[in-house]
C-alpha cells in the first residue's frame, strides 16, 4: 500500500465536541483528499488540497474544515461534531490530481454520540 | 456539479459467469473514469481506469468501456471467481474532483 497513515483509526466522541483527523503521507504527492463513506452514498468528497496551504471544497464540505501546513500532512477538523457526521472517513493521495490514480488510506471510523 | 449513477446496487453471479456494472455521468467535462474495488473492511483500490480519449480498455479478466456521447461507462468482469466478491465503485473526474457512484455489491457464488 502507498505510504498513507490515518489517525486515529477509530474514535467515539460526543455531540458538540471538536474532532481532528490526521492524514500523513510519505509519497510526497501533491494532492490530498478527504472523503466520507456512508451506506447508500458511496464516497463523497469533503475537501481536497493541491499544495501546502492550498485547499478547495468538495460536495459535502459544510461542517468541516481542513488545513495543510506541510506536504505530508492533511488535517480534517469537525469544529462541533454532530451525529450526522458519524461515518467512515478516508484520506486519499494522488500525484497528478484528476488526471491519475488515487491511493486511499485505511480509513477512520468516527462515531458521534 | 457532476452526478454519477451506478447500477445495479447488488449483483449475484455464479462462479465462471460474467458480471457487468454500469454507470452514467452528467458532466461532459469529465475526462477520467476509474473503477475501485473495496473488500469488506478494507480501503478502496483501483482496478482499472479509462480516459475520455479511449473507448475500451482491458486488463486480463477486467474490461471497461466508455461511451462519451451517451455519457455512460461499464465494467465487465469475465470468468468470475469467489475472490471477485466485493463492492465496486465507479467514478467520474472533473478537474481535480472525483465523483463516485453509490457502489455495486458483487457476490460470486461458488
Amino acid at each position: 500500500d502507498a505510504g498513507i497513515t490515518q489517525s486515529p483509526r477509530h474514535k467515539v466522541t460526543e455531540t458538540g465536541t471538536p474532532v481532528t483527523l490526521r492524514c500523513h503521507q510519505t509519497e510526497n504527492h501533491r494532492y490530498m483528499y478527504w472523503y466520507r463513506q456512508d451506506p447508500g452514498h458511496g464516497l463523497r468528497l469533503i475537501h481536497y488540497s493541491y499544495g501546502v496551504k492550498d485547499t478547495d471544497k468538495g460536495e459535502v464540505s459544510d461542517g468541516y474544515s481542513v488545513s495543510r501546513s506541510k506536504t505530508e500532512d492533511f488535517l480534517l477538523t469537525l469544529e462541533s461534531a454532530t451525529s450526522s457526521q458519524t461515518s467512515v472517513y478516508f484520506c486519499a493521495i494522488s500525484p497528478y490530481g484528476g488526471r491519475d490514480i488515487q491511493y486511499f488510506g485505511a480509513g477512520t471510523r468516527l462515531s458521534v454520540l | 456539479g457532476e452526478n454519477v449513477e451506478q447500477h445495479p446496487s447488488t449483483l449475484s453471479v455464479q462462479e465462471g459467469d460474467s458480471a457487468v456494472i454500469k454507470c452514467t455521468y452528467s458532466d461532459s467535462a469529465s475526462n477520467y473514469f476509474p473503477w475501485y474495488k473495496q473488500e469488506l473492511g478494507k480501503r478502496p483500490q483501483l482496478i482499472i481506469d479509462i480516459r475520455s480519449n479511449v473507448g475500451e480498455k482491458k486488463d486480463q479478466r477486467i474490461a471497461v468501456t466508455l461511451n462519451k456521447t451517451a455519457k455512460h461507462f461499464s465494467l465487465h468482469i469475465t470468468e468470475t471467481q469467489p475472490e471477485d466478491s466485493a463492492v465496486y465503485f465507479c467514478a467520474a473526474v472533473t478537474g481535480n474532483q472525483f465523483y463516485f457512484g453509490t457502489g455495486t455489491s458483487l457476490t460470486v457464488i461458488p
